[in-house]
């Protein structure tokens, strides 16, 4: 069963740009959860989607929004890019909201 | 909201035992605990639901006190294969909907 996987793997933006970012979760799983990691700041969530709807939002500003399509493939967008959202970019598939598969993420630079 | 994780760093000799704390202001539905090793995705170790139960993967295994609202992740005779970031992450939901809060990782090194 293929994984997780996400694209593009590498992202260089420069301020002010917006950017998207592109989760295909494990075949069968409907649930896709989106984080944010930086150096010291471990796993911060942003949103979880499941069946098209978005379940729960973490604590970031309204330019991050995501969505999720009918084959459950789910993107993440940041608008208006700014330094502070270099980061790598992790989903997450998970079937009955229990064990959850990462993705090997996107690493976002902004310049 | 975010999980405290104790220590934030341990250096261990290759065999030595080492234990991870977790805990939470919040009650807890599940505890997860993931390990991420330099430069890969984390990988799921194990999930505790609420009940003070205790598992066990290989030599690692963690407990969950639910009306302490903490979890360990205990690592016996440690191997050098063991090394990496251990997060441990809350689920606090009391419905169908998943909200798992990570903690900011301990990192774990083990020496030959």
């Amino acid at each position: 069963k293929a994984g997780v996987t996400q694209t593009p793997r590498y992202l260089i933006k420069t301020r002010g740009q917006q950017v998207t970012l592109s989760c295909s979760p494990i075949s069968g799983h409907r649930s896709v959860s989106w984080y944010q990691q930086t150096p010291g700041q471990g796993l911060q969530f942003l949103f979880e989607y499941f069946s098209e709807t978005q379940r729960n939002k973490g604590n970031f500003p309204g330019r991050f929004s995501g969505r999720q399509f009918s084959n459950s493939r789910s993107e993440m967008n940041v608008s208006t890019l700014e330094l502070g959202d270099s980061a790598l970019y992790l989903c997450a598939s998970s079937l009955l909201d229990n064990e959850q598969f990462f993705g090997p993420g996107t690493r976002l630079t902004v310049l | 909201q975010q999980p405290v994780q104790s220590p934030q760093a341990v250096i261990l000799r290759e065999g030595e035992d080492a234990v991870i704390n977790c805990s939470s202001s919040k009650a807890l539905y599940s505890v997860h605990w993931y390990r991420q090793k330099h430069g890969e995705a984390p990988v799921f170790l194990m999930i505790l639901l609420k009940g003070g139960e205790q598992k066990g993967h290989d030599k690692i295994s963690a407990s969950f006190n639910e009306k302490k609202q903490q979890s360990s992740l205990y690592l016996t005779a440690s191997q050098l294969s063991y090394s990496g970031t251990y997060f441990c992450g809350t689920d606090g939901r009391y419905s169908s909907a998943s909200k798992i809060i990570f903690g900011s990782g301990t990192r774990l090194s083990i020496r030959p």
